[in-house]
Order: C-alpha cells, then sequence, then structure tokens
C-alpha cells in the first residue's frame, strides 16, 4: 500500500524552464511534506517543506503547493538550472503536531534531468 | 560540522551470514532513524531512537533484523542469516528532534548491501 506516490518517474526540461513534480498521498493523517532530493552515491538531501495549514510555501527558486481536499502536492522550480539534475523524493510525516516519531514515508522519487 | 556518516559504505556477503551496519549521527542529535531503500523505490522506514531507546521499531520487517544505540549516539543495524532480498542501500539520519514541530532529517550516504 503506497501512502505517498510519484506518478511520473522521470522529467526533462530545458534549462530556464519550470520544472513541475508531483506528489500525491492516500493517508488523511499526514500533516508535515518535504521535498527530498539526491543525487547518485549520496543520502538525500533537504529541500523543502511545507506544514498542512499552509497552501504555499517558497523558497528562491523552489516552491511547493499543497492542495489538501486533493491530497496533492507539487514542487515548482524556475529557473530550473542543469545542477538541478537528480532524483527528487516527496515525502509525508504524520503526527507534526502530535510530537510523534516523524518518520517520513517516502514516494518512490522522479528523476529530473535539466537540459543546457 | 560532520554531517551523518556511514561504514562501511559498501558490504558483499553472502546468504546466510550476519552484518553489521553503523551510523554516526551529527553529534548532539538525539533523533536516529535507519530507512532501507531498495532498487527503484523510495527509501522505507526501518527504527526510530530517541536516545538510546528504540521509540519505533515498526518498520523492521522480521526478526532478523535488530539495532542498538547504546550510549545515545552511534547506531549499529544487525541483519542476522542474510537474504538476497536484503540487498539495499540503508539509510541513518538524525535530527534534533526537539520537543515541538518538526525537525529535519540528515541523511548520511547510506551502505550499500550486496548479500549474493
Amino acid at each position: 500500500d503506497q501512502q505517498v506516490k510519484q506518478n511520473s518517474p522521470s522529467l526533462s526540461v530545458q534549462e530556464g524552464r519550470i520544472s513541475i513534480l508531483n506528489c500525491d498521498y492516500t493517508n488523511s493523517m499526514f500533516d508535515y511534506f518535504l521535498w527530498y532530493k539526491k543525487y547518485p552515491a549520496e543520502g538525500p538531501t533537504f529541500l523543502i517543506s511545507i506544514s498542512s495549514i499552509k497552501d504555499k510555501n517558497e523558497d528562491g527558486r523552489f516552491t511547493v503547493f499543497l492542495n489538501k481536499s486533493a491530497k496533492h502536492l507539487s514542487l515548482h522550480i524556475v529557473p530550473s538550472q542543469p545542477g538541478d539534475s537528480a532524483v527528487y523524493f516527496c515525502a509525508a510525516s504524520a503526527n507534526f503536531y502530535g510530537g510523534a516519531t516523524n518518520k517520513l514515508i517516502f514516494g518512490t522519487g522522479t528523476l529530473l534531468a535539466v537540459q543546457p | 560540522g560532520a554531517g551523518v556518516s556511514q561504514t562501511p559504505s559498501n558490504k558483499v556477503t553472502e546468504k546466510g551470514k550476519y552484518v553489521e551496519l553503523r551510523c554516526d549521527p551529527i553529534s548532539g542529535h538525539t533523533a536516529l532513524y535507519w530507512y532501507r531503500q531498495s532498487l527503484g523505490q523510495g527509501p522505507e522506514f526501518l527504527i526510530y531512537f530517541q536516545g538510546t531507546g528504540a521509540a519505533d521499531d515498526s518498520g523492521l520487517p522480521n526478526d532478523r533484523f535488530f539495532a542498538v544505540r547504546p550510549e545515545g549516539s552511534v547506531s549499529t543495524l544487525k541483519i542476522q542469516r542474510t537474504e538476497r532480498g536484503d540487498s539495499a542501500v540503508y539509510l541513518c539520519a538524525s535530527s534534533l528532534n526537539e520537543a515541538s514541530g518538526y525537525n529535519e532529517q540528515f541523511f548520511g550516504p547510506g551502505t550499500r548491501l550486496t548479500v549474493l
């Protein structure tokens, strides 16, 4: 039972254009969502997050949008750069406000290739 | 300062053997997590430590898997009677785990385990 889904295994974008990565979830108890970026042979690195009380969070070129009614979030990267090429994982956590374990449930990832 | 480190970076073993994987978290981080990433999948939660105790071991797949953190810092993941299906990248993460809210998890580079 995949609680966090990334239905696009890969995405190719031209440098300077917008990259949009999508993520869907099924568990309504999730209250905190994160995006991690992963290069080969490295561990995931935190990129940006959003709590369930918000619908948008922005950090430089990266913006995450949350649509709770649709159980959908997306990551926008604009403008995209070749150095953004990596695997992007969506992750979710339950009990943010309850201070529980904060274990992360990850999607299967989307490989982003930004073409120069 | 230093990030999360994991040793060894690669481990090749034979089916039925015992292996130990080590994680050194970021100094001062009280929370420690183990995840497993199989090919083509996102990281999957295994176990969470708060200090020396395992606060959530719901992700351990069976009783061949065990983890310890005796002094609240370094952790060792132990796998008995390894099977070919145990082959994966084992990731460790640590966080401050303050009393409220979400605390970013910092990941190590992982240990790639191959069971022949």
